[in-house]
């Protein structure tokens, strides 16, 4: 079986301030591992994914994430918040042994960004 | 534009109502799924198919139907709506996933469901 949690159901900090949305992961295989945010009355966007090679993948918006395999984790990170950031942002896992295309998601990082 | 489209986008409906939220997508991805929001509980799968005449339960299909007829559309049918199916509910598509090639889903905007 494959689950994701996200241990922070809300994360605050001012704008200029890092930025770091937790998320651990539990699978049999490997894991494809990947984040979205979603901002207010809007569907989910991608926001990046790791497959497999480095462990720090940068994606959209300034946004990156470091994959921890003996912590099984998958941490979002932003050097610098803005204000805009201010979204729900879900981590999300599929397990490469999974014979569908199975992909579980967190509950949910609220994150606030105050100016 | 690549997309993801639903409709309604909102809907309040009375107990027993049959119901169809439609899905339609313009990439010609292979993989289709719904799922529905609530809060606390984050996303969860309904129904997925994987291409045209197949289709598989998801982790909540208790209550709904789904057809994928054609590649482009993937309604989700609520035969017998109940106030607990009262949700926001995410249609989403892919290319189809292969050994490297998992892709990334694309997601409508949502439609925001009450049943009365």
């Amino acid at each position: 079986a494959q689950s994701v949690a996200q241990p922070e159901d809300q994360v605050n900090v001012a704008e200029g301030n890092p930025l770091t949305v937790k998320c651990t992961y539990s699978v049999s295989g490997n894991p494809y591992l990947f984040w979205y945010v979603q901002y207010p009355n809007r569907g989910l966007q991608f926001l990046l994914k790791y497959i497999t090679g480095d462990n720090l993948v940068k994606g959209s918006y300034g946004f990156e994430a470091e994959f921890n395999k003996s912590q099984t984790s998958f941490h979002l990170k932003k050097p610098s918040a803005l204000v805009s950031d201010s979204a729900l942002y879900f981590c999300a896992v599929r397990d490469s042994a999974g014979g569908d295309y199975k992909l579980s998601f967190g509950a949910g990082t609220t994150v606030t960004v105050r100016a | 534009e690549a997309q993801v489209t639903q409709n309604p986008r909102y809907l309040i409906t009375v107990t027993g109502k049959k119901l169809t939220v439609t899905c339609s997508q313009n990439m010609n991805h292979e993989y289709m799924s719904w799922y529905r929001q609530d809060p606390g509980l984050g996303l969860r799968q309904i129904y997925y198919s994987m291409n045209v005449e197949v289709t598989d339960k998801g982790d909540v299909p208790e209550g709904y139907k789904v057809s994928r007829k054609e590649k482009r559309n993937f309604p989700l049918i609520l035969e017998s709506p109940s106030p607990n199916q009262t949700s926001l509910y995410f249609c989403a598509s892919s290319l189809y996933p292969g050994r490297l090639n998992t892709g990334e889903l694309f997601f409508g905007e949502g439609s925001r469901l009450t049943v009365l």
